[in-house]
């Protein structure tokens, strides 16, 4: 079992729609998640982090966190065809370790 | 610069060859990472470092990868004899703050593409 698992898509929603992405880890003790966004070609950039459960919103982007059930999930409202992109979801383990899942294809489509 | 900046770009080497590729991270940035990605994969960590000092180099896939970091700044990953596996992007990483910090944040820079034919 890999460490941080994500289904690799594409998934493929209309303009305008919510896209929702998941992500599910093996190490219990983790406390720290991130949601990374990669343009083809590009290096990964920032999105969301998130530490606590619950829900944390900036702007048109969710993350939630359910550390029982080891799930961590990004929703982005009003998607657009710029929203197009790989969406790599990071787990920190230990103090430095960020493991990364193989990511999800995300396709807005106009 | 304002980024991490990586060098060279693109690379392409013959099996065989020695390649280094450099990483110059944010300015004043105690912690520094490389990671390697294959096409259509996540980012798999490589080797961290805290300052000059190499804290965790257990991600590097065998004894043809080195890094370092001498002054603390800038940092080289060299990979001697390379083979066909090895063709991959090399992301370099860093944060401001120590590692595990709350709320820290990792910058990537755009990678090196090494492709070994």
């Amino acid at each position: 079992q890999k460490e941080v698992e994500q289904n690799s898509g594409p998934l493929s929603v209309p303009e305008g729609a919510i896209a929702s992405l998941n992500c599910t880890y093996s190490d219990r003790g983790s406390q720290s998640f991130f949601w990374y966004r990669q343009y083809s070609g590009k290096s990964p950039e920032l999105i969301m982090s998130i530490y606590s459960n619950g829900d944390k919103e900036d702007g048109r982007f969710t993350a939630q966190l359910n550390k029982a059930s080891q799930y961590v999930s990004l929703l982005i409202r009003d998607s657009q065809p710029s929203d197009s992109a790989t969406y790599l979801c990071a787990v920190r383990s230990g103090t430095y370790k960020y493991i990364f899942g193989t990511g999800t294809r995300l396709k807005v489509l106009a | 610069g304002a980024g991490v900046s990586q060098s060279p770009r693109y690379k392409v080497a013959k099996r065989g060859q020695d390649v280094a590729l450099r990483c110059d991270p944010i300015s004043g940035h105690v912690s520094l990472f490389w990671y390697q990605q294959a096409l259509g994969q996540g980012p798999e960590f490589l080797t961290y470092f805290q300052n000059e000092a190499q804290l965790d180099k257990s991600g590097l896939p065998s004894d043809r990868f080195f890094a370092e970091r001498p002054e603390g700044s800038v940092s080289t990953l060299k990979i001697q004899r390379t083979q066909q596996e090895d063709s991959a992007v090399y992301l370099c990483a860093s944060s401001l703050a120590l590692a595990g910090s709350s709320g820290n944040t990792i910058y990537f820079g755009e990678g090196s593409w090494l492709t070994v034919v």
